[in-house]
């Protein structure tokens, strides 16, 4: 069983759709990170956190540790959010999962 | 601030031959990281630095080697090349263990 798990693996929207990526981890974590890889393969950091939920404009990222799973949430979604989206979760080693490719429809 | 630099953006190589792909990051970070990606699979740590003159095995070490000589640089070489080491390579660098600022990418294809 993979210790991070993405869902779903692909996602395909319509421009303005609200959209949800779920990650489920297996390990115990001090943080989780989302990234963001665009097609050219360049990869950003979006969020690093351990509680709660954090917002950067249409982004919002949400954990609940107890239940060991954090969504990412993109608002009024746009073409340009097409990407692939991956969560990491930290302890003592990092561990990426294999991320959600999003392709957003205009 | 250029970021997170890496050389070269592509490399052909045959099986056998040595290289070494060079990260370096102008932000003052302590840590370095080197990964590779590959289809299906999610990045995987190779080696990683925590300092000038430190480095630590990650995930996947066998067949590369490392260096931290410099604390804006970090090297990862490859002495004998072989097809499964066939991917895109990313540099990170972090201030502390907090948020990983990634490089451009390497891809490396071994003939």
């Amino acid at each position: 069983k993979n210790e991070v798990e993405q869902s779903p693996q692909n996602l395909t929207a319509q421009e303005g759709e609200f959209i949800t990526i779920n990650c489920s981890y297996s390990v115990g974590i001090s943080a989780l990170h989302w990234l963001q890889q665009h097609p050219g393969g360049g990869i950003v950091s979006l969020f690093m956190l351990s509680s709660g939920k954090k917002k950067h404009g249409r982004l919002i990222a949400t954990i609940n540790i107890q239940e060991k799973h954090s969504s990412l949430h993109i608002t009024a979604s746009h073409p340009r959010d097409s990407a692939v989206y991956i969560c990491a979760v930290k302890d003592d080693k990092i561990i990426f999962g294999k991320g959600t490719r999003l392709h957003i429809l205009p | 601030n250029a970021g997170v630099t890496q050389t070269p953006k592509f490399r052909v190589l045959k099986t056998g031959q040595s290289m070494t792909l060079l990260c370096a990051q102008d932000m003052n970070h302590e840590y370095m990281y080197w990964y590779r990606q590959d289809p299906g699979m999610g990045l995987r740590l190779i080696h990683y630095s925590v300092g000038e003159g430190t480095t630590a095995k990650g995930e996947v070490p066998d067949g590369y080697n490392v260096s931290r000589l410099k604390k804006q640089n970090f090297l990862l070489g490859l002495e004998s090349a072989a097809p499964s080491q066939t991917s895109v390579y990313f540099c990170a660098s972090s201030y502390g263990d907090d948020t990983q600022y990634f490089g451009p990418g390497t891809r490396l294809t071994v003939l």
